[in-house]
């Protein structure tokens, strides 16, 4: 497996407070990138990075927010979590904008 | 949105038998790539085809791309139970956009 790593791999909190999760490479992997994963919506894509502090917007952004401030760490905000951002969330990485992604294992965030 | 949409949604076969998926988007592509995801865990790339190739093989994977008709198909021949996972294609519109399907659940029955 690509050396990639979410954290936490689950995580339950309350409506309103703030929530961040983590992705790590060790692959040195220049694009980076969260998806939300949702029955009967597939994997859509929330943000990505092209390097240090380099990011875009992905189709479902809003409420999210995100940062990388060393090539081997993306993190992913949720400012005020509401309960439609109750998901599973995964982290991904390639080379390159079109190659194939390697893909953590997710994090299962539920908001009460 | 340009939208990779898999065909049949769930597909259950007998073990042995061959698996056949279809996958089709709205817009040119640079490539086309099928990803399979076992339950609980994250999506695994099988294969990339790229849009002036027909055809790819990988091992039991045979996955056949239709730019005119802007559909892709990924077959599993001699299928086994380890196979039962959810299958994803995913297109890359060459402007910045990588769009997932929402998947064919294959449930090999022993």
């Amino acid at each position: 497996d690509a050396g990639i790593t979410q954290s936490p791999r689950h995580k339950v909190t309350e409506t309103g407070t703030p929530v961040t999760l983590r992705c790590h490479q060790t692959e040195n992997h220049r694009y980076m990138y969260w998806y939300r994963q949702d029955p009967g919506h597939g994997l859509r894509l929330i943000h990505y990075s092209y390097g240090v502090k380099d990011t875009d917007k992905g189709e479902v952004s809003d409420g999210y927010s995100v940062s990388r401030s060393k090539t081997e760490d993306f993190l992913l905000t949720l400012e005020s979590a509401t309960s439609s951002q109750t998901s599973v969330y995964f982290c991904a990485i390639s080379g390159n904008w079109g190659q194939p992604q390697h893909f953590g294992d997710g994090t299962r965030l539920s908001i009460l | 949105s340009q939208q990779g949409e898999e065909d049949p949604q769930a597909l259950s076969i007998q073990e042995g038998e061959n698996a056949t998926m279809n996958c089709s988007y709205k817009t040119s592509i640079n490539n086309l790539q099928w990803y399979r995801q076992n339950s609980g865990r994250g999506l695994v790339h099988l294969i990339l085809i790229r849009s002036n190739e027909r055809e790819k093989h990988s091992g039991r994977l045979r996955v056949t791309l239709d730019t005119s008709k802007k559909s892709s198909s990924l077959l599993i021949t001699a299928s086994r139970a380890a196979d039962t996972a959810s299958y994803f294609c995913a297109t890359d519109d060459g402007d910045d956009k990588i769009i997932f399907g929402k998947g064919t659940r294959l449930h090999i029955l022993p």
